[in-house]
Parts: structure tokens; sequence; C-alpha cells
């Protein structure tokens, strides 16, 4: 069965700083590894994803990799803002179940 | 606008009696989804969609039920609702297999149930 981890749970860093949030999975057999984030009380916004095929992918002031065989995905913030505090979540579409499995989160807050 | 929606936002019910969470995307999506959302659990899929009339059970499904008789709307029943369902609930959608960007997941804003 697929398990997601992300590490660290909770993560606090003062404005300006760069920083690297880490999944990691069980079952390198998946389609594609997605990054989201949360506010307080809202849905899931999606920030990047990558193809199983792929390395990684950029946006703006993030850079998602993923090393499939190995089992892991970074992402990465530069410049950290305030308005980027939130909850990071990333998740893996399972390859032939299309299941959607999703980690428990890194809870971000960038001190102004 | 592109959009998932959900009906009711906020529910209180009693043990029992049925209800029904709406869900219905205007992006022309073939796969859609429910999730629940729990403390120190994280986000479990309930079930998905893989097209119209196709269903199937994701990582925690007892309890609940689906349907898909249209390719934009995607129904939660809860039969008889017990208290270990309240939670917060997620739709989402997405376009699967039309180009790599079309597997992005849309979300719809939640429905947070309370069952008493």
């Amino acid at each position: 069965k697929q398990e997601v981890t992300q590490i660290p749970a909770a993560l606090s860093v003062p404005e300006g700083e760069n920083l690297v949030l880490n999944c990691s999975f069980t079952d390198s057999a998946i389609y594609n590894l997605q990054w989201f984030r949360q506010d307080p009380g809202k849905g899931l916004t999606s920030l990047l994803l990558i193809q199983s095929s792929q390395r990684e992918q950029t946006s703006g002031r993030l850079n998602a990799s993923l090393d499939k065989s190995s089992g892991r995905s970074t992402l990465y913030i530069a410049a950290s803002q305030p308005g980027d505090s939130a909850t990071y979540l990333c998740a893996v579409l399972q390859g032939g179940s299309e299941k959607l499995v999703f980690g428990k989160g890194t809870k971000l807050t960038v001190n102004p | 606008e592109a959009q998932v929606t959900q009906n009711p936002r906020y529910l209180i019910t009693v043990t029992g009696k049925k209800l029904t969470v709406t869900c219905s995307q205007n992006m022309n999506h073939e796969y859609m989804s429910w999730y629940r959302q729990d403390p120190g659990l994280g986000l479990r899929q309930i079930y998905y969609s893989m097209n119209v009339e196709v269903t199937d059970k994701g990582d925690v499904p007892e309890g609940y039920k689906v349907s898909r008789k249209e390719k934009r709307n995607f129904p939660l029943i809860l039969e008889s609702p017990s208290p270990n369902q309240t939670s917060l609930y997620f739709c989402a959608s997405s376009a699967r297999f039309q180009g790599d960007e079309a597997d992005t997941q849309y979300f719809g804003p939640g429905t947070r149930l309370t069952v008493l």
C-alpha cells in the first residue's frame, strides 16, 4: 500500500529565507506527483504537477523535483514571504489504480 | 470561471438521516473524486470516477455511496450517517489522459459535516 510522508510536519522561518519541503513515497509506480497549498479552512490549490517521466517543474519562486526511483520529491520555495504561510501537501497518483494518496502536509509559517 | 462547486458548505445532521453532498464541475473533466480530511489523518480518498458510470473505491469507502450519471456531477451519498463520518469533505476533478497538465487536480471549497 502506498504511503506518503512529509517532513517536517511544521516549519517556521524568517521572511526572505529559501526553504525546502520534503515528500517521500514508498511505491515508485506512480503516474505523477502534485504539490498543493491549503490555507486554513479552505480548499486545496494546485501548485505544481510533475509527471513520472519528468524531473522537475518550476513556477515563479517555486521549484519541485521528483526522483521516482528513490521515492522522493522536494518543493523549493525561494525568498519566502509571509503570504507563503500555509500547509503544503504532496500527493501521488498511484499507477494501476488511479488512486490519489496524500501526505499529511507541512505547515509553513513565514515570519515578517 | 472554471470551478468545482460543492453544496452544502456546512451541514449538521443526526445519526441515520440520509444525506447527499453535491459536487459539480464546469471543466468537462473525466476524473472526479471525493476525499475526507481529518486532523492527524490527512486527506483520504473515498471514491473516484474515471468517467460516466465508472466508479471505484478509494481508501475509505465504507459508509459512502457515489454515482456518476452525468459527466459534470458526482454526488456523495451517506445512507445512514454516523458520528465517525463527521469530517471536512472535498470534491476534486481533473481532465486525466488529456495531456500532461490535464492531470492537475482542482478542488472544491469543502463541506464541513457534523453528525450528532
